[in-house]
């Protein structure tokens, strides 16, 4: 069963830290290209930041570049989302994604669309 | 950024009825769209992308078209199970964007 599973999530302090988890499962995991997509509840979905399959093209919103840092390791089919000087309006849940379409440059690449279950992240003191 | 303008907020319909959703994004996404429909506390899951491409297993009453600005959703008979909140999604730019949603009652 193609599966990704997060973990890491919790309560943390206003310019705490956390590092999240996202467990890769059925499928090639270094094939794909992988996202963080965060959504407060309740609300709309806020895409993070992108990682190509071997990590050496990494995107990032405004909103995060500088404080979070996304990672993986193919050997151990894992995507990691380092959150540093985390704010209140970090607040949400985190997925972990593979999109069914990505483009680069002006190509398009095609694959699955499969989303973890989220993880919820709490910044409050 | 794109921004991407979805409408109504929220409808509600009668079993049978059929709905129709819209969004708009700021500038030409050409046919980078997406639709999402998301249950209360699950990830979101995908029916439609390159605004009108069914994605595999998806019921054939859910379908999309558009392309350039101006995309729409329909459900052409809707059904219980399709209680949900929809979003549209581009992936033509970065950062990727996602209109607000739809929330769909019955």
């Amino acid at each position: 069963e193609v599966q990704l599973v997060e973990s890491g999530g919790g309560q943390v302090q206003p310019g705490g830290s956390l590092r999240l988890s996202c467990a890769a499962s059925g499928f090639i995991f270094s094939r794909y290209w992988m996202h963080w997509v965060r959504q407060v509840p309740g609300k709309g979905l806020v895409w993070v930041a992108r990682i190509n399959t071997d990590g050496s093209s990494i995107s990032y919103a405004d909103a995060v570049k500088g404080r979070f840092s996304v990672s993986r390791d193919n050997a151990k089919n894992t995507l990691l989302l380092e959150m540093n000087s985390l704010r209140a309006e970090d607040t949400a849940v985190y997925y972990c994604a593979t999109l069914v379409a990505e483009r680069v440059m002006d190509n398009y690449y095609y694959g699955m669309d499969v989303w973890g279950q989220g993880t919820m992240v709490t910044v409050s003191s | 950024d794109i921004q991407m303008t979805q409408s109504p907020l929220s409808l509600s319909a009668s079993v049978g009825d059929r709905v129709t959703i819209t969004c708009q994004a700021s500038q030409d996404i050409s046919n980078s769209l997406s639709w999402y429909q998301q249950k209360p506390g699950k990830a979101p899951e995908l029916l439609i992308y390159d605004a009108s491409t069914l994605e595999t297993g998806v019921p054939s009453r859910f379908g999309g078209s558009g392309s350039g600005t101006d995309f729409t959703f329909t459900i052409s008979s809707l059904q219980p199970e399709d209680i949900a909140t929809y979003f549209c999604h581009q992936y033509h730019h970065l950062p990727l964007t996602f209109g607000g949603g739809t929330k769909v009652e019955i």
